[in-house]
């Protein structure tokens, strides 16, 4: 197992475009996360599924933001009619449920919105 | 609200020498404080983590220590290597609620020199 693998590593695209990343988590890790880190800050957490459960979204997922884990593997982050407010870097992360805060983040996909 | 806070965005420290990197917090419902080591084009990687059952957890060359009172933890690197030099997250949270999920704080810039 390589780790958690995101797709693309970066992303440029122009205000008003739609955009989707995906997130491969560690195959028996059945917690997934995707956080956002702008400049400056710390990664802020946008939602986490176990399994295909979506089971919690932050309110700082607008709903422009959308996130899927079908059948409980991969995940995908869909931003519709991205802004430039958007644009950071977007960190994915499993972990396993008896130890759930053991997290293996992904690189990132950086987004930058033109 | 910033309810983790590392009010050092940076630190320099000469190799050999101690680096002591702080956090402090305000969600009295914290109960669990992780810090997390980050190098360009890298996720973080998990370097300690402690309950709010301890006042200080050591793993090798660093040692995080917890005042629950003064709601303030803070992560001792000894002896510090060129090594160590990156990026420096505190995150907490809570067992009770959100399970799994993590509040991070700004981050601290750790440069060690040879």
């Amino acid at each position: 197992d390589t780790g958690v693998s995101q797709d693309p590593r970066h992303k440029i695209t122009k205000r008003g475009q739609n955009v989707t990343f995906r997130c491969d988590p560690i195959s028996e890790h059945n917690r997934l996360y995707w956080y956002r880190q702008t400049l400056g800050q710390g990664p802020e957490f946008l939602t986490y599924f176990q399994n295909e459960a979506q089971l919690e979204k932050s309110r700082l997922l607008s709903d422009r933001f959308s996130a899927e884990r079908p059948k409980g593997s991969f995940s995908t982050l869909e931003i519709q009619r991205t802004e430039q407010g958007d644009s950071a870097m977007y960190l994915c992360a499993s972990s396993s449920q008896d130890r759930p805060y053991g997290y293996t983040f992904g690189s990132g996909t950086r987004l930058t919105v033109v | 609200d910033q309810q983790v806070k590392q009010n050092s965005p940076s630190l320099s420290v000469q190799e050999g020498r101690i680096s002591i990197l702080n956090c402090d917090y305000t969600n009295s419902m914290f109960d669990y404080f992780l810090w997390y080591k980050k190098y360009p084009a890298e996720g973080p990687t998990f370097l300690i983590s402690i309950s709010s059952i301890k006042d200080k957890n050591e793993d090798g060359r660093f040692t995080v220590f917890l005042n629950k009172s003064a709601k303030h933890l803070s992560l001792h690197i000894v002896p510090s290597q060129p090594g160590d030099s990156a990026v420096y997250f505190c995150a907490a949270s809570s067992f009770g609620t959100s399970y799994g999920k993590l509040t991070f704080g700004q981050g601290t810039i750790l440069t060690v020199h040879p």
